[in-house]
């Protein structure tokens, strides 16, 4: 158990629809991450908060927002859903944002399926 | 995105065989991490590099951080049915960002 933990485990949706994914980081850290598994592009960095504010931001669709609140916890918002937006979606959490690399601790991920 | 070169894509082997896999990229990294990830699990660290020419062991998993700083190799010794999984690894650029990129990761079949 890495401690990151995220909801809902499996989402099934149709296309053009909105969906919200949680994920609340270790105890103690500040860094948040979002990442995307698909088949074709495998790991895919999306976003990155610290502290509340975005600090980096990746290969992430107009489409896809996310906020960090001031417990920490994240959302990462999906909206628009398209047929390829199916994957898994993982969050990862470290003590550190930027300068000093940190590791980053995964959650069980969230499994979507857009119908 | 910038994405890290693994090999091979996939093994299968014998238990009790030892395993070797390799990731190389064609820009420099300042870590190299290696991850396992199961089914319907997120990915698990095995082992952190920091350090051009650092070898690190954790149990029977010995990993390296190559000198060039453009690649890293996993050893698996005396491999047992529960290393099947899919093995990533996984890197930070010298640009000050946190974030991670992956590589294409090595599915390994352990065979009793």
């Amino acid at each position: 158990d890495s401690g990151v933990t995220q909801t809902p485990k499996h989402l099934i949706t149709a296309t053009g629809q909105r969906v919200t994914l949680r994920c609340s980081p270790r105890s103690g850290d500040l860094s948040v991450y979002w990442y995307q598994q698909s088949l074709d592009q495998g790991l895919q960095f999306l976003i990155q908060y610290y502290n509340g504010e975005e600090r980096a931001k990746g290969n992430i669709l107009e489409r896809f927002s996310a906020q960090q609140f001031p417990d920490l916890h994240s959302e990462l918002n999906l909206s628009s859903l398209e047929l390829g937006d199916s994957a898994l979606y993982f969050c990862a959490s470290s003590v550190e944002g930027q300068g000093a690399v940190s590791t980053q601790y995964f959650g069980p991920g969230t499994r979507l399926l857009v119908l | 995105g910038q994405q890290l070169n693994q090999s091979p894509q996939s093994m299968f082997i014998q238990e009790g065989e030892d395993v070797s896999m390799n990731c190389t990229s064609s820009s420099i990294f300042n870590t190299w991490l290696w991850y396992k990830q199961e089914p319907g699990e997120g990915p698990v660290l095995l082992i952190a590099l920091y350090k051009a020419g650092e070898l690190t062991s954790n149990g029977r998993l010995t990993a390296q951080f190559g000198i060039t700083r453009k690649d890293s190799f996993l050893n698996i010794s005396a491999s047992i049915p529960s290393d099947v999984g899919i093995y990533f690894c996984a890197g930070h650029q010298p640009t000050g960002a946190n974030n991670l990129f992956f590589g294409t990761g090595t599915r390994l079949t352990v065979i009793p």
